[in-house]
């Protein structure tokens, strides 16, 4: 498998312009997960769907941001308007298990190359 | 999930092993220890996990206190495509996983 794939790898653009994120989970995962790096807040959890389905997006900063899962091989990450603060690398991961996995399971979550966003 | 606490740098000859410490005072029964490294400009990577046994596998080696208190990650034979931020993370499996600030690896010549 190539692992997981996102698209583009870099991205700038103009505040107040329209971002979309693509991702590609490993072909068998359930689960995918967005996570946003930055300097100031370190590596976090943005949203996590578990087939298909959005589980958890207590991270999501805000209205602007908007994740969606229409099949278990794509999910997108949406930010409309953007702003100069949401400039950050952008993670998204995928593991076969949920966070609902039986004890003992490995629960490994693999992560993509991500997308480097700027917005100016 | 439990905090954990790692040294902020290390440094390590290439070549020679690099241990770097994890303390995880406040771990639970059920929570496992996970390591996982971040290469610059890369994806976070898997690297091992245990429960209470010492776990190795073909990247490294993962030393567990018996108290569970403290772990130790092992790189056997360092080399500079090793220099990273690991990442200690104790979880309950199937939990979130929570980044903090790790350790940065620099491997040296």
């Amino acid at each position: 498998d190539a692992g997981v794939i996102q698209s583009p790898r870099h991205e700038v653009t103009e505040m107040g312009q329209e971002v979309t994120l693509r991702c590609k989970p490993i072909s068998g995962h359930n689960s995918l997960f967005w996570y946003r790096q930055t300097m100031m807040r370190g590596l976090e959890l943005l949203i996590y769907f578990n087939n298909n389905v959005p589980i958890d997006d207590s991270g999501m900063p805000e209205d602007r941001f908007s994740a969606k899962m229409p099949n278990a091989s794509f999910s997108t990450l949406k930010i409309q308007p953007s702003e100069p603060r949401d400039s950050a690398v952008y993670f998204c991961a995928s593991s076969f298990y949920g966070l609902a996995a039986p004890p003992g399971a490995k629960n490994i979550q693999y992560f993509g190359a991500g997308t480097r966003l700027s917005v100016l | 999930d439990a905090k954990t606490t790692q040294p902020p740098s290390m440094d390590c000859a290439e070549g020679r092993a690099a241990n770097l410490p994890c303390n995880h005072s406040t771990i639970s029964g059920n929570e496992y220890v996970y390591w996982y490294r971040q290469i610059h400009s890369q994806g976070p990577q898997y690297i091992i996990h245990g429960l209470k046994n010492n776990e190795t596998n073909e990247m490294a080696s993962l030393i567990i206190t018996e108290d569970r208190k403290s772990s130790t990650l092992i790189l056997p034979h360092a080399t500079l495509r090793d220099t990273a931020v690991y990442y200690c993370i104790v979880r309950v499996v199937g939990s979130r996983l929570t980044f903090g600030e790790g350790t940065q690896l620099t491997v040296n010549p």
